[in-house]
């Protein structure tokens, strides 16, 4: 195990809902990256936190929002539910300098 | 968008032989990293390679890289039940963040 844990393990909400959803990152570190991982594709970029500041976004809109804090564990937010952003949702923690990337378990989201 | 394309989508072996599994990507990058994913869970770090690095090797682990084809591989030698899983190359182009760009993975099954 890496280290990284993510709450919850899986979740169920209704369209046009919001989320919310929790990373702590392994020790040390002080990058986290989320990415949103759809049924039999690769993990996609959703962004990317460094010392509480975004550094980097993928191809996601507005309504995919994040937070880092001081202990550098990280939220990230989705508003206004759709039934495409039906996913596993992964953090990642890292070091700045580093270049391997640490996954934690996921949540399993599923919007009906 | 998906960086890296994996072939092939799927591969059945029996437990001993060796699989191989291969990666084309389409920019160029600071390192390719492959990671491996049981059953929808989190990510685990396999191995990773520079671009001025050919060839690495870790355990039953050998991985390729050449630059000039844009194109690695991953062998797995001896293989094993338990390295039933799907097997994501990701590129990190290192620009301005270390975002990771996979591909949509390669379903492994080695049966005992």
């Amino acid at each position: 195990e890496t280290g990284v844990t993510q709450s919850p393990t899986h979740l169920i909400k209704t369209r046009g809902q919001q989320v919310t959803l929790r990373c702590s990152s392994q020790s040390g570190h002080n990058t986290v990256s989320w990415y949103q991982q759809a049924l039999g594709q690769g993990p996609q970029f959703i962004f990317q936190y460094y010392r509480e500041e975004e550094n980097g976004r993928g191809n996601f809109p507005p309504r995919f929002s994040g937070l880092q804090f001081p202990n550098y564990s990280s939220e990230l937010n989705v508003n206004a539910l759709e039934l495409d952003d039906s996913a596993l949702y992964l953090c990642a923690s890292s070091l700045p300098s580093g270049d391997e990337q640490f996954f934690g378990p996921g949540t399993r989201l599923t919007v009906l | 968008s998906q960086q890296g394309e994996e072939d092939p989508q799927a591969l059945s072996i029996q437990e001993g032989e060796n699989a191989t599994m291969n990666c084309s990507y389409k920019t160029s990058i600071n390192n390719l990293q492959w990671y491996r994913q049981n059953s929808g869970r989190g990510l685990v770090h396999l191995i990773l390679i520079r671009s001025n690095e050919r060839e690495k090797h870790s355990g039953r682990l050998r991985v390729t890289l050449d630059t000039s084809k844009k194109s690695s591989s991953l062998l797995i030698t001896a293989s094993r039940a338990a390295d039933t899983a799907s097997y994501f190359c990701a590129t990190d182009a290192r620009k301005a963040n270390s975002k990771l760009t996979f591909g949509k993975g390669i379903t492994l099954s080695v049966r005992p």
